[in-house]
């Protein structure tokens, strides 16, 4: 299973919007509405940020909205803040009844 | 509240094998199932696999297939990962990460355990 991918790295300057991109195939994203979106700041464990390609948890600032297309779900967060920055994983359910991550991106406050 | 907590650092020998606990704890156990997801240094997150620890069932990343055995004892609301034939490329953080049943998103997840593997 190859990875689902992503921007190596996005960035922008608070209060702006930035919007990150998921591309798999028509055996995961594009076949199941269960995309996610985790947060991971340096050093830590990821968090759920978006689950099922647009629902947020509870507590995730509603700044953070995720969407898809075909085979590419996308994270966009709006008015950036400082404390968004960090490295963004999707990932996907599969046919395969498996689990797969994207390649993790960057986000930069500038 | 809803947590799961993993045991600590390890230090292993090219070929031995590791074995890292997950407890969890502020919810009932049997009702969901656990992951596991593996990280190595500047590198993405890559799932391993898991178990529905109702009914023991497992699913294993074809990566993995072979090597890895996830298992659970219900009375210390505990799941394992045992990871054999350990190279230097396994050096890594290991999660678990708890899924609802029929929940496909893992919420929360551990705090990571670093596995190094070295001579």
């Amino acid at each position: 299973q190859s990875a689902l991918t992503q921007p190596p790295s996005v960035s922008g300057s608070p209060g702006q919007s930035v919007t990150i991109s998921c591309t798999g195939t028509s055996s995961d994203v594009g076949y199941y509405n269960r995309v996610c979106w985790y947060q991971q700041p340096p050093g830590t464990a990821p968090k759920l940020m978006v689950y099922d390609v647009s629902n947020r948890p509870s507590g995730v600032p509603d700044r953070f909205s995720g969407s898809k297309s075909g085979n590419t779900a996308s994270l966009t967060i709006s008015g950036l803040q400082a404390e968004d920055e960090a490295d963004y994983y999707c990932s996907s359910y599969t046919r395969s009844s498996t689990y797969v991550f994207g390649t993790g991106t960057k986000v930069t406050v500038l | 509240q809803v947590q799961v907590v993993q045991s600590g650092a390890e230090v292993k020998k090219p070929g031995a094998s590791v074995k890292v606990s997950c407890t969890a704890s502020g919810y009932i156990f049997t009702d969901y199932v656990i992951h596991w997801v593996r990280q190595a240094p500047g590198q993405r997150l890559e799932w391993m696999g898991c178990i529905k620890v109702g009914n023991d069932d497992t699913k294993y990343s074809q990566k993995f297939q072979g090597r890895v055995t996830i298992t659970r004892d219900t009375s210390a609301s505990t799941a394992y990962m045992d990871l054999t034939s350990l190279t230097s490329e396994d050096t890594a953080v290991y999660y678990c990460a708890r899924e609802k049943l029929g929940g496909y998103w893992f919420d929360p997840w551990g705090q990571g355990t670093l596995v190094t593997v070295s001579s």
